[in-house]
C-alpha cells in the first residue's frame, strides 16, 4: 500500500523556470492538500482540493496553481520560479475532516 | 480565522523524563485536533488525535488532553525515549460542509538525551 507518492524528491531550478510537482494517492481519500515547510515557519498550506473538481487557495498561494486530475491526483505547479520558493513541499491526503492526514515523503525544492 | 498557538518551541528531556507540549486555539467552533510527529528530513505522521466530545486519550506512552472551557489541548510523552526525539506539530480544524482547513502550530522540537 503506497500511500501518498511524491515526485520528485529533489529538485533544483533556475529562477523563471517552470516545473510541476507530482502527487498520487491510493487511499480513495477524498481531500487532498499542498503544503509548504519553511524552517520556524511550520507547515503553510498553498491551495487544498476538499473533493475532485474543486481547488481552492490557502495561505500561500502567490506563485502557484494546482490541478486536480482525477480523485487520485493533485499536481502543484511553479509557473515562474523564485528563490523565495526555495523550501519542502508536502503533499497530503483524507478521507474527511475529522480524520487526519497521511502526507507524502516531501519535495526538496531549491531556486538559484 | 482560527489561530494555533504552540508551547514551547523547543523541550529538551532527559530519558525517562516525561514531556508535554500545549496547544492553545481562538476558534471556539473547532472540534478537531490531531498530533504529528516529524522526524528529522522525515514526513510528518499522525500519532493520536482528539475530538471535542472526549476530555482525554491515551494510546500506550502518549496522552492527549482537552480543555474545551480554556481552549487548549496537550500532548504527554511519559517515559521518554531517545527514538521521541522529534519535531511534533499541532493542529485545530473543525467541520464545515465537508471541507475544512485544519490551522497547524509552528512546531515543537523534543530532544531527548540518553
Amino acid at each position: 500500500n503506497a500511500g501518498v507518492t511524491q515526485t520528485p524528491k529533489f529538485q533544483v531550478l533556475k529562477t523563471g523556470q517552470s516545473m510541476t510537482l507530482q502527487c498520487a494517492q491510493d487511499m480513495n481519500h477524498n481531500s487532498m492538500y499542498w503544503y509548504r515547510q519553511d524552517p520556524g515557519m511550520g507547515l503553510r498550506l498553498i491551495y487544498y482540493s476538499a473533493s475532485e473538481g474543486t481547488t481552492d487557495k490557502g495561505e500561500v498561494p502567490n506563485g502557484y496553481n494546482v490541478s486536480r486530475l482525477n480523485k487520485r491526483e493533485f499536481s502543484l505547479r511553479l509557473e515562474s520560479a523564485a528563490p523565495s520558493q526555495t523550501s519542502v513541499y508536502f503533499c497530503a491526503s483524507s478521507e474527511r475532516w475529522d480524520y487526519g492526514y497521511t502526507f507524502g515523503s516531501g519535495t526538496r525544492l531549491t531556486v538559484v | 480565522g482560527e489561530n494555533v498557538e504552540q508551547h514551547p518551541s523547543t523541550l529538551s528531556v532527559q530519558e525517562g523524563d516525561s514531556a508535554v507540549i500545549k496547544c492553545t486555539y481562538s476558534d471556539s467552533a473547532s472540534n478537531y485536533f490531531p498530533w504529528y510527529k516529524q522526524e528529522l528530513g522525515k514526513r510528518p505522521q499522525l500519532i493520536i488525535d482528539i475530538r471535542s466530545n472526549v476530555g482525554e486519550k491515551k494510546d500506550q506512552r502518549i496522552a492527549v488532553t482537552l480543555n474545551k472551557t480554556a481552549k487548549h489541548f496537550s500532548l504527554h510523552i511519559t517515559e521518554t525515549q531517545p527514538e521521541d526525539s522529534a519535531v511534533y506539530f499541532c493542529a485545530a480544524s473543525m467541520g464545515s460542509g465537508g471541507s475544512y482547513i485544519p490551522t497547524f502550530g509552528r512546531g515543537t522540537s523534543l530532544i531527548v538525551h540518553p
